[in-house]
Parts: C-alpha cells; sequence; structure tokens
C-alpha cells in the first residue's frame, strides 16, 4: 500500500492562476479532508468528504472547490490563487467512519503564490 | 477562535529531561488525539484518548484526557533527540460520521543531545 500521496510536492503559481493538487489513497478509506498549514496556526480543515459524491466545507473554505468522485481520489482545486492560499496542504484519510479512528496524512504540497 | 489552546508553544530541553505539554479547551470533545510532525513530512497519529479520565501509556509517553473532556496532557521521560517535533493535538465534537477536526496550533519539541 502506498497509503495517502499527494502531488505534486512542491508549485509556484501566480496570482489569478488555477490548479489542482491531487490526493489519492489506496487504502478504501470513505472519509477524506484537505487541511493547510501555516506557521503559527496550526492545521485548517478545508473541506471533507465522508464519501464519494459527498463533500462539505470545513472551517476555511473559502477560495477553493473539491468534489469526490471516486473512493480513492479527492482532488482538491484552487480557482483563482491568491497570496493568502500560500501554505502547506496536508490531505488526509481516516480509516473508518468514526473520529476515533486513525487517520493518515499524506506527505503535503508546499504551494507558494506570488 | 481557537477552540485548542497548547502550551507551551515551543520548548528546548536536554537529553533525558522530563517534560509535559499541555492541550486546553472550554469546549467538550467527543475524543481528543495526539499526533507527531516531522520536518517536511505530514503528522502521524500517536494516540486517541475517548473516555475522561483516561491515561494511555507509548513508552516513554504517556497521554491523559481530563475528567470533563475540555483538557489533555502529554508527558514525555527522559526525553531524547528522536523525540523532536511538532506536537499537534486535536479534538473531535461528535462521535458520529459527519465529524469535523480541530487542531491546536501545537508544541515545538527539541531535544538537544
Amino acid at each position: 500500500n502506498a497509503g495517502v500521496t499527494q502531488t505534486p510536492k512542491f508549485q509556484v503559481l501566480k496570482t489569478g492562476q488555477s490548479m489542482t493538487l491531487q490526493c489519492a489513497q489506496d487504502m478504501n478509506h470513505e472519509y477524506m479532508s484537505w487541511y493547510r498549514q501555516d506557521p503559527g496556526m496550526g492545521l485548517r480543515l478545508i473541506h471533507y468528504s465522508v464519501g464519494a459524491g459527498i463533500t462539505d466545507q470545513g472551517e476555511v473554505p473559502n477560495g477553493y472547490n473539491v468534489s469526490r468522485s471516486t473512493t480513492e481520489d479527492f482532488p482538491l482545486r484552487l480557482l483563482s490563487a491568491a497570496p493568502s492560499q500560500t501554505s502547506v496542504y496536508f490531505c488526509a484519510s481516516n480509516s473508518g467512519k468514526k473520529p476515533t479512528d486513525t487517520q493518515y496524512f499524506g506527505p503535503g504540497t508546499r504551494l507558494t503564490v506570488l | 477562535t481557537q477552540l485548542l489552546e497548547q502550551s507551551p508553544q515551543f520548548l528546548s530541553i536536554q537529553e533525558g529531561e522530563n517534560l509535559t505539554v499541555y492541550c486546553n479547551s472550554s469546549s467538550v470533545f467527543s475524543s481528543l488525539q495526539w499526533y507527531r510532525q516531522e520536518p517536511g513530512e505530514g503528522p502521524v497519529l500517536l494516540v486517541t484518548v475517548v473516555t475522561g479520565g483516561e491515561v494511555k501509556k507509548l513508552k516513554r509517553l504517556t497521554f491523559q484526557f481530563g475528567d470533563a473532556r475540555k483538557d489533555s496532557s502529554l508527558h514525555i521521560t527522559a526525553a531524547q533527540p528522536g523525540d523532536t517535533g511538532l506536537y499537534l493535538c486535536a479534538g473531535a465534537r461528535s462521535g458520529g460520521s459527519n465529524y469535523k477536526l480541530t487542531f491546536g496550533k501545537g508544541t515545538l519539541l527539541t531535544v538537544n543531545p
């Protein structure tokens, strides 16, 4: 098992550009989520999904879109990048349907918006 | 509003010392998790506590969930350089499948040889 994979590992964008951060897991997990991590801010939830076809907003959803067409993939789209979106983005999947189940994080995507 | 406050924010100690880091909230959580994150990597789950007053041990690490399920602590005995990292606590306020995890800002621990 590869676990949770994220691509790309690094990305530089110009303000106004769009891009998709990819996330995939091969553990057949239903619950997946996206976080951003900024210095001094900890991890903040952007969007999450409890299964294919179901998504919901987290704490900081503005400027981001998600979709979940398959169990394996949960891409995060930046529609028009802004410098405030410079951050490290982590995708995670949960082994069960409860918050007490183990959550696995990907290695992260480091995004810089100029 | 930061629901989970972690303290201290930074901690630098010598190998062999003991330490405790704290995770506090005014809200009740159905469960609380502790993670360790190393530079350039994603967080890795260390433990989950669900019952008020619960104590769990993982080798030299001892985790405690407060009786009222509003706070938690992590105690490390005889710290080693390999314990260096960012320690994050995360709480869930729902036990159901439609839950959201709230993370604290973390405690950055450095253990010097």
